[in-house]
């Protein structure tokens, strides 16, 4: 499995884009990266998700690098809301469509 | 829509005691299922996950059992609960195909046990 590396913590301005980085340099071919996020005491909310070309959604941004070594979440406009764990995951392949999860990143949205 | 739930949202047990969690899942069928906990100040850890009723893969060895008695259901078991069984446990389901399908959560139970 392809493992990433996370900043344990980051903090951002409310208003401002919140740009959370991810490498993931072992990253096979197939392999999909996913960010979900986790408020405090609830279940882990999907984000976006991307192979190779860059994704955007209403939540956020996802920028893939061409070597697909790495890859950065962008919330455009940050809101004290968005305070939570990031987790960044590369697929696992097969075995029933599991994810792995790390430690993630928190972000910390303030005035 | 797609729907998950699970219950009870929150319990206390005592050491030795059985635990029963519920999983069901609305709105699709055939979906890949899964149990996660969550230990305090801990990541995600995969516990079970199944692609199928009646197929049960467990990731690590432990205290814990899982079970799919129908197509949509999914139910996390002890018999004998033990203190490092505390935690937040999270259900969650995805389509049944290999890639690309997005693994959805419940809003997770809380189990301490005294």
């Amino acid at each position: 499995d392809a493992k990433t590396t996370q900043p344990p913590s980051m903090d951002c301005a409310e208003g401002r884009a919140a740009n959370l980085p991810c490498n993931h340099s072992t990253i096979s071919g197939n392999e999909y990266v996913y960010w979900y996020r986790q408020i405090h005491s609830q279940g882990p909310q999907y984000i976006i998700h991307g192979l190779k070309n860059n994704e955007t959604n209403e939540m956020a941004s996802l920028i893939i690098t061409e070597d697909r070594k790495s890859s950065t979440l962008i919330l455009p406009h940050a809101t004290l809301r968005d305070t939570a764990v990031y987790y960044c995951i590369v697929r696992v392949t097969g075995g029933g469509n599991k994810l792995t999860f790390g430690t993630g990143t928190q972000l910390k949205v303030e005035l | 829509s797609q729907t998950i739930h699970q219950w009870p949202a929150t319990l206390v047990q005592p050491v030795g005691s059985p635990l029963s969690l519920e999983c069901t899942v609305e709105g699709t069928s055939n979906p890949n299922l899964y149990w996660y906990r969550q230990a305090a100040g801990r990541g995600l850890q995969l516990l079970f996950y199944s692609v199928g009723i009646g197929q049960i893969s467990s990731e690590v060895p432990q205290n814990l059992s899982a079970s799919r008695p129908q197509d949509r259901q999914f139910i996390l078991s002890s018999k004998k609960l033990l203190l490092s069984d505390s935690g937040f446990y999270l259900c969650a389901w995805s389509r049944s195909s290999t890639w690309g399908n997005t693994i959805y959560f419940g809003e997770g139970s809380w189990l301490t046990v005294v």
